[in-house]
């Protein structure tokens, strides 16, 4: 079946800083990408969607200048944190859909910022 | 109230029992997913369904769209089943489907052997 590779799988960071994520649809292209974020213990929450080759589409409450989304190519989508805080801390998790049906998901990147 | 809504929100199980999880939504919907996440926290996508009934190896899913419900059965649980199980839907919307999910909060199941 279709593989979404997201790395790094866990990162620690200092405050500050910034944190890229990738996701790569590896056998297949993604026209579209879902960047999800998720606290302990809750449920998935939609940060943004991206299609390829156009501006990515925030959820509300979502900054966009913090959540920098980038979906230059079919294959390829990256989520950086910009000047990370402790509250950013969280799970992030993408997922391509071939059709706007099929979902596949990525590993998940730990997110620890110290 | 969240428009989907998971039941139970923990189960316990012993190893073989037939498992029940159940979805309720309140929204207008063109799919329904039944996801697993596991404790690493990787996720996948063990269902999409419409319409009907989806069986896949010891799992079984089924919807009914007129009662907005879908649940996910387990048949022989086993220990290695043990992960949370998500619902999702894709909202109905004009213009067709963005792909979009609204999520349950998830059912943890531990199946004991």
């Amino acid at each position: 079946g279709a593989v979404v590779s997201q790395h790094p799988s866990r990162v620690i960071c200092k405050s500050g800083t910034s944190v890229k994520i990738e996701c790569r649809s590896l056998d297949f292209q993604a026209t579209t990408m879902f960047w999800y974020r998720q606290f302990p213990k809750q449920s998935l929450m939609l940060m943004a969607t991206s299609n390829e080759g156009s501006k990515a589409t925030y959820e509300q409450g979502v900054e966009k200048d913090k959540f920098l989304i980038n979906h230059a190519s079919l294959t390829l989508s990256t989520l950086t944190v910009t000047s990370a805080h402790p509250e950013d801390s969280s799970f992030y998790i993408c997922s391509g859909t071939l059709t706007n049906e099929k979902l596949f998901f990525g590993s998940g990147t730990q997110l620890s910022v110290l | 109230k969240n428009e989907v809504e998971q039941s139970p929100q923990n189960l316990t199980a012993q190893e073989g029992e037939f498992i029940t999880i159940n979805c309720s939504y309140s929204v207008g919907i063109s799919a329904l997913h039944w996801l697993q996440q596991h404790p690493g926290g990787g996720i996948v996508s063990l269902f999409m369904l419409s319409s009907g009934k989806k069986k896949h190896g010891r799992l079984i899913a089924t919807i009914n769209i007129q009662e907005k419900h879908s649940s996910l059965h387990i048949t022989a649980s086993h220990p290695r089943d043990s992960a949370v199980y998500i619902c999702a839907v894709q909202r109905l919307q004009l213009g067709g489907n963005t792909g979009k999910l609204i999520f349950g909060q998830g059912t943890t199941l531990q199946v004991k052997p």
